[in-house]
């Protein structure tokens, strides 16, 4: 039972690039959701999904997709990088909202450095 | 609108003292909160939350509905509580399924 996995670890891309970040959970959770995290903001949500094949819009979206193909994994996706993209990603899944399987378990991150 | 308000970004105590970390949030019902803690190189797990009135690790935190407040304390720091500790709410209010997260208190325990 690997919990959440993030793939890749590092990337560097310049601006204007695209990439795909990928999130994977093992525990059959609904509820998934992509977060940043910068210095002096704290941890700030991008999107989340509440089951396959749904998707919705965070605090800060913008930039960003997102899609749930599949229940076990969720991609972050940039289609056009910019150093204000510069930041830690996190992947966190949830089993549900009801109180006793509500914890958010998190994936250990991203470092994404765009120059 | 839901906030959650860490006004301490940093907090460095000497191990062996007492230590409060703050949190304070605006919310208009009844919340849940948590508290979740990052070790350095670690990804971020739930410390403890309100309802389960618990103690994890030493750490105890309770909600005071009339200050609008659930600052986390322990009575004795040791060294490895190191960390980045955040503060995150969760309510009905635009939706149970997303916890708001304060912006962070990074607790530094000297030896």
């Amino acid at each position: 039972n690997a919990g959440v996995t993030q793939t890749p670890k590092f990337r560097v891309l310049k601006t204007g690039q695209s990439m795909t970040l990928l999130c994977a959970q093992d525990m059959n959770h609904e509820y998934m959701y992509w977060y940043r995290q910068d210095p002096g903001m704290g941890l700030r949500l991008i999107h989340y999904s509440v089951g396959e094949g749904t998707t919705a819009k965070g605090e800060v979206p913008d930039g960003y997709n997102v899609s749930r193909l599949k229940k076990q994994n969720f991609l972050l996706g940039l289609e056009s990088a910019a150093p204000s993209q510069t930041s830690v990603y996190f992947c966190a899944s949830r089993q549900s909202t009801r109180r006793g399987t509500d914890t958010q378990y998190f994936g250990p991150g991203t470092r994404l450095t765009v120059l | 609108a839901q906030r959650v308000t860490q006004p301490e970004k940093l907090l460095s105590v000497f191990k062996g003292a007492p230590v409060e970390l703050k949190c304070n949030y605006s919310y208009s019902g009844s919340p849940e909160l948590f508290w979740y803690v990052q070790y350095s190189r670690q990804r971020l797990q739930l410390l403890l939350r309100h309802i389960s009135r618990e103690s994890i690790k030493g750490f105890t935190a309770d909600l005071n509905k009339g200050e609008t407040s659930f600052h986390l304390k322990k009575p004795f720091a040791q060294e490895e509580d190191s960390a980045m500790y955040y503060c995150a709410l969760r309510g009905p209010q635009g939706g149970s399924e997303k916890l708001v997260f304060g912006k962070g208190t990074k607790l530094t325990v000297n030896p």
